[in-house]
């Protein structure tokens, strides 16, 4: 299966800054996938990212917020454009994965952002 | 809109316990069906997948099943150890890549 490299790992981070979460995948995909985990909620789908066209954003969330880049098929960013508390959460990057007509999801080791 | 429930929220068990988690979803009619993994802080790891035609997939001492028609499926863990310890989380894929999540299970393996 797809192995994805996400970091950083954890950042803390002032308000009214911003912060880019970056995920590169050890093969080529298609579509790579944002979520987003408030504390000790479940994962919610920010966008959907294509190589060659703009991301696809989830009701409530937008790009001026969420800006997303989607350089090529291995690599793409989330950045978190000015942060408040409330953007505190697990960031996480996903690509859907599979062979033979099987397909799962991978996701990286996510990014755990602390605003202040 | 598909929904995704998990019951317990969490489950606190000595090792050595054989244990269910429950995860049940509102629509039917799925792809298929994901367990994960997720460590505190942490991503996730996939541990089994199951397609929307079968009705069971096994690994090591995990077994999970699918009722597809009842909208249930559960995660079967043998043998408990401490680093079962983690919060299982219940994903479901229907529609157009779309992946609904359950809020998950936070399981606790005391020694």
């Amino acid at each position: 299966s797809a192995v994805i490299s996400q970091k950083p790992s954890r950042d803390i981070c002032q308000r009214g800054t911003s912060l880019t979460i970056q995920c590169q995948v050890d093969s080529q995909v298609t579509m790579m996938f944002w979520y987003r985990q408030q504390p000790g909620q479940s994962l919610t789908l920010i966008a959907t990212a294509n190589q060659g066209s703009e991301a696809t954003y989830e009701s409530g969330f937008v790009i001026d917020k969420f800006p997303i880049s989607r350089p090529n098929l291995t690599f793409s960013t989330l950045t978190v454009s000015n942060m408040s508390p409330e953007d505190s959460s697990i960031y996480l990057c996903s690509v859907e994965d599979g062979t033979g007509g099987v397909y799962g999801y991978t996701f990286g080791s996510g990014t755990r952002l602390t605003v202040v | 809109k598909q929904e995704v429930t998990q019951i317990p929220a969490a489950l606190s068990v000595p090792e050595g316990e054989n244990l269910v988690l429950n995860c049940s979803f509102t629509d039917s009619a799925i792809y298929n069906l994901q367990w994960f993994r997720q460590d505190p802080g942490k991503g996730l790891t996939s541990l089994l997948l199951i397609q929307s035609s079968q009705r069971e997939q096994t690994s090591g001492r995990l077994n999970a099943s699918l009722d597809k028609s009842s909208g249930r499926s559960t995660l079967y863990i043998a043998a408990s150890q401490p680093g079962d310890s983690a919060t299982y989380l219940c994903a479901v894929l229907s529609g157009y890549s779309t992946l609904t999540f359950g809020k998950g299970t936070m399981l606790l393996v005391s020694p």
